[in-house]
């Protein structure tokens, strides 16, 4: 089992729909969680960054940690053309080592 | 990009040849890191440095060194590039609030 599982999608909802966004992950020691967004050919741009559990609201964006599941979710709400992009969740245990990526959503809105 | 720069941004090179990454911060943070991105694999970390002279090893470090003797730079070489080596490389600085920010990348093409 990999430690972090994430649906690649792709994925299409009309612009102004509410998307939601997905990451399981094995290891229970993770408490760092983050999800960036990645234009193509571009580097992965931070959005939202949760320690522990909890929400976390930003905007048009919630993130949510429930770490007895071991799941992490983004939501997007009235999604925009511009938020057409692959979103990665990324996590780790300890400040400083190395995050462990799921592979990418890929989102496409449409107007 | 937070303060992070990556030369060169494209670079073809041919078997064998050495090659190296630079990854430049102007944040003064103490951690930066290497990452490489490949289509279903996600982003993997190679090394990464907690300070001048101190680094260290990871998922993916094969065929790789790095160095780091000022804090604003950290480099990536490859002593003898392999085609299995064309990737994206990220860097990527972490801040004092836990977070890590990724400098654009550098598309590299081994032939």
């Amino acid at each position: 089992q990999k430690e972090v599982e994430q649906d690649p999608g792709p994925l299409s909802v009309p612009e102004g729909a509410i998307v939601s966004l997905n990451c399981t992950y094995s290891n229970s020691a993770f408490q760092y969680f983050m999800w960036y967004r990645q234009y193509s050919r571009k580097g992965p741009e931070l959005l939202m960054y949760t320690y522990s559990s909890g929400n976390k609201e930003d905007g048009r964006f919630t993130a949510q940690v429930d770490k007895s599941s071991k799941y992490i979710s983004l939501f997007i709400r009235d999604s925009q053309p511009s938020d057409s992009a692959t979103y990665l969740c990324a996590m780790s245990n300890q400040a400083g080592t190395a995050l462990i990526f799921g592979k990418g959503t890929t989102l496409s809105v449409s107007s | 990009d937070a303060g992070i720069t990556q030369s060169p941004r494209h670079k073809v090179t041919e078997t064998g040849t050495p090659v190296t990454l630079r990854c430049h911060q102007t944040e003064n943070h103490r951690y930066m890191y290497w990452y490489r991105q490949d289509p279903g694999h996600g982003l993997r970390l190679i090394h990464y440095s907690y300070g001048v002279k101190d680094t260290d090893k990871g998922e993916v470090s094969d065929g790789y060194s790095v160095s780091r003797s000022k804090t604003e730079d950290f480099l990536l070489t490859l002593e003898s590039a392999t085609s299995s080596q064309t990737s994206v490389y990220f860097c990527a600085i972490r801040d004092n609030q836990e977070t890590q920010y990724f400098g654009p990348g550098t598309r590299l093409l081994v032939l």
